[in-house]
């Protein structure tokens, strides 16, 4: 069936360092793939998406590319800060549901 | 702003017990889904249901049942409650057929002594 692999964590990180959160995918179709992050004591929220091969999600700094050739969609920031520190999930669209990675907690130190 | 609530957020109780967590959502969302995050925070799906008397069993075999007899509310109970059920339990909702972005409420967690 479908799946999502991510980086194994935690990741910890200066302010202002550069992210990549890898991530990569199994999928018989073409899945939407999807972004969540999940900051402490909270239920997750939508950081970004994309539908189709080559799209670009961003938000908030946040950027990821949906890569079909590598079967990837790897998260990326610039320049991270401390309130960024939170769990992310990579996800994918499933006939109608969510399939959600296994998370990767970040951690970014003043 | 996506407003899902989900009560209570933190519960203890003894063995056996029959409890309900509750899930409500005024966003009039179709789909909402329940899912049992395990201490290394991993998700899975237990139930969802696309909408008033449709119920699902999720991708992990659960003891749990739910229920949708109204469109904003999806309450899950546990029976007779055990220490395997000891975890962190997320509702979220959806639109039909946005289902990929779904809008989740802070979380019960639960604690089975």
């Amino acid at each position: 069936g479908d799946s999502v692999t991510q980086m194994e964590g935690p990741v910890t990180l200066s302010e202002e360092a550069f992210l990549t959160i890898n991530c990569t995918y199994t999928a018989t179709g073409y899945p939407s793939l999807f972004w969540y992050v999940q900051y402490p004591g909270e239920g997750l929220q939508l950081l970004l998406k994309a539908t189709k091969a080559d799209d670009k999600g961003s938000n908030k700094g946040f950027e990821a590319t949906y890569r079909k050739e590598t079967t990837s969609f790897h998260l990326e920031k610039g320049s991270v800060q401390v309130s960024d520190s939170a769990v992310y999930f990579c996800a994918l669209s499933d006939g109608g549901k969510l399939i959600f990675g296994q998370g990767t907690e970040l951690s970014v130190k003043p | 702003e996506a407003d899902i609530y989900q009560t209570p957020r933190y519960l203890v109780i003894g063995t056996g017990k029959k409890i309900t967590l509750e899930c409500s959502q005024t966003m009039g969302h179709d789909k909402m889904y329940w899912y049992q995050q395990d201490p290394g925070m991993e998700l899975h799906l237990i139930h969802y249901s696309y909408g008033v008397n449709s119920t699902e069993k999720g991708d992990l075999s659960s003891e749990s049942t739910v229920s949708r007899i109204r469109t904003e509310h999806f309450p899950l109970t546990l029976e007779s409650a055990r220490p395997s059920h000891t975890s962190q339990y997320l509702c979220a909702s959806s639109e039909y057929y946005d289902y990929g972005t779904q809008y989740f409420g802070p979380g019960t967690r639960l604690t089975v002594l």
